[in-house]
């Protein structure tokens, strides 16, 4: 599997926008990029995914490099309920597993 | 739709008995997962399902571990004998369309072995 590359922590003020970097050099021209979150004491949630287009929904934006080496989760406005380890994940095309790597842990500051 | 949904929430047993977790996945899903989290290791991921036919169970730790899927809307995850090193968090998910259109995870069991 293509890996991933994160930093372990980030810090963020609420109300201000967040940046979340994922590095992944090796990735395939079929691999998709997932962006996944857990909040304390739940399961994982997605959040969002790509191929080659930024995406946008109604929980973040994703920016992919023209190259696909990079990707960046952005959350427009941070709220205290941001607050969790976001996970970028490659997975190829068709019903295979997500593999999770340690992930990003955002820490929202009051 | 209810998602997800797992039993029990949490299982505190004596070492040496048998454990069954629980899973129901979103009904039309075609895929289902079996992951574990520990703080030591993360998550990983134990057994998939693809219409209900086991593909990859290499992330089962031992043959104490094993896993069923009698039909679409349910599925077991057995530890015989259960050990304290099995005690994590343990997640099912489930997916539809290859996993492009969201895999959604349940609440987890908290399994604790003394």
């Amino acid at each position: 599997d293509a890996k991933t590359t994160q930093p372990n922590s980030m810090e963020s003020n609420e109300e201000e926008p967040v940046h979340l970097p994922c590095n992944h050099s090796t990735i395939s021209g079929t691999d998709y990029i997932h962006w996944y979150r857990q909040l304390p004491s739940q399961g994982p949630e997605y959040v969002i995914h790509g191929l080659t287009s930024n995406v946008n929904n109604r929980m973040a934006s994703l920016a992919i490099a023209e190259d696909r080496k990079s990707s960046t989760l952005i959350l427009h406005r941070a709220t205290l309920r941001d607050a969790a380890v976001y996970y970028c994940i490659l997975t190829p095309s068709g019903n295979t597993p997500l593999v999770f790597g340690k992930g990003t842990r955002l820490s929202v500051i009051a | 739709d209810a998602g997800v949904i797992q039993s029990p929430r949490h299982e505190v047993t004596e070492m040496g008995q048998e454990v069954t977790l629980r899973c129901k996945p979103i009904s039309g899903h075609n895929s289902l997962f079996w992951y574990r989290q520990t703080m030591m290791r993360g998550l990983e991921l134990l057994i998939y399902f693809n219409n209900n036919v086991p593909i990859d169970d290499s992330g089962m730790p031992e043959d104490r571990f094993s896993a069923k899927m009698p039909n679409a809307s349910f599925s077991t995850l057995k530890i015989q004998p259960s050990e304290p090193r099995d005690s994590a968090v343990y997640f099912c998910a489930s997916s539809f369309q290859g996993g492009l259109a969201g895999y959604t995870f349940g609440s987890g069991t908290r399994l604790t072995v003394v």
